[in-house]
């Protein structure tokens, strides 16, 4: 199976900070990776799929980069409503495992 | 809008079953692979298992946490994904969700994207 591994597992930021997590995967994964948000008590949101594809209706300052083994996802000038669980997937192979989540707090 | 909504959780004992139910608006499932995701309180997301459409063969696949007690199917006459769990045990106590996966197809190849679309959850608690 593909292991992915997310860091920083915690981050706290402030409103308007540039944020940044990692996910990286035990062996290659094209881009084939996906990220998700996901708040309390709710279903996880789609973001990004082909590892910088921003899923419709996504807001421009999340972006993803990436390929091979090392992906990141970005967002620019923090909001509010982006303080949530932050998870990485591939889908190059069964079983399409997940990250273990990156949570961003505020500071 | 397009929606799905997970039902049939509950409490049940080691050793039960319980049959879990998706039911989409809004769209067809016989046109999508569809996945099974489940969440333990307080964890992350653990994939548990896809049934793929009819233009890939129909089949399933699964985690290996599951495989073996956990059956994925599919009624078209009333366009809903079932997920069967049986031979249940305390770790399989989570929200269980439902999503539909995004494919990609170009001119001989398809990828797989993600998944576009998911349910509320529903709560399974396998407990004493």
């Amino acid at each position: 199976d593909i292991q992915l591994t997310q860091s920083p597992s915690f981050l706290s930021a402030s409103i308007g900070d540039r944020v940044t997590i990692t996910c990286r995967a035990s062996q290659g994964i094209n881009t084939l990776l996906a990220w998700y948000q996901q708040k309390p008590g709710k279903a996880p949101r789609f973001l990004i799929y082909a590892a910088s594809t921003l899923q419709s209706g996504v807001p421009s300052r999340f972006s993803g980069s990436g390929s091979g083994t090392e992906f990141t996802l970005t967002i620019t000038s923090l909001q509010p409503e982006d303080f949530a669980t932050y998870y990485c997937q591939q889908l190059n192979s069964y079983p399409f495992t997940f990250g273990g989540g990156t949570t961003v707090e505020i500071k | 809008e397009v929606q799905l909504v997970e039902s049939g959780g509950g409490l049940v004992q080691p050793g039960g079953s319980l049959r879990l139910s998706c039911i989409p608006s809004g769209l067809t499932l016989r046109d999508y692979d569809m996945d099974w995701v489940r969440q333990a309180p307080g964890k992350g997301l653990e994939w548990i298992g896809r049934y793929r459409n009819k233009g890939n063969s129909l089949t399933t696949e699964y985690a290996a946490s599951v495989k073996g007690r956990f059956t994925i199917s599919r009624d078209d006459s009333k366009n809903s994904l079932y997920l069967q769990m049986n031979s249940l045990n305390t770790e399989d106590t989570a929200v269980y969700y439902c999503a539909r996966g995004k494919i990609r197809c170009g001119s001989t190849n398809c990828w797989n994207d993600g998944f576009d679309i998911w349910g509320q959850g529903t709560m399974v608690t396998v407990s004493p």
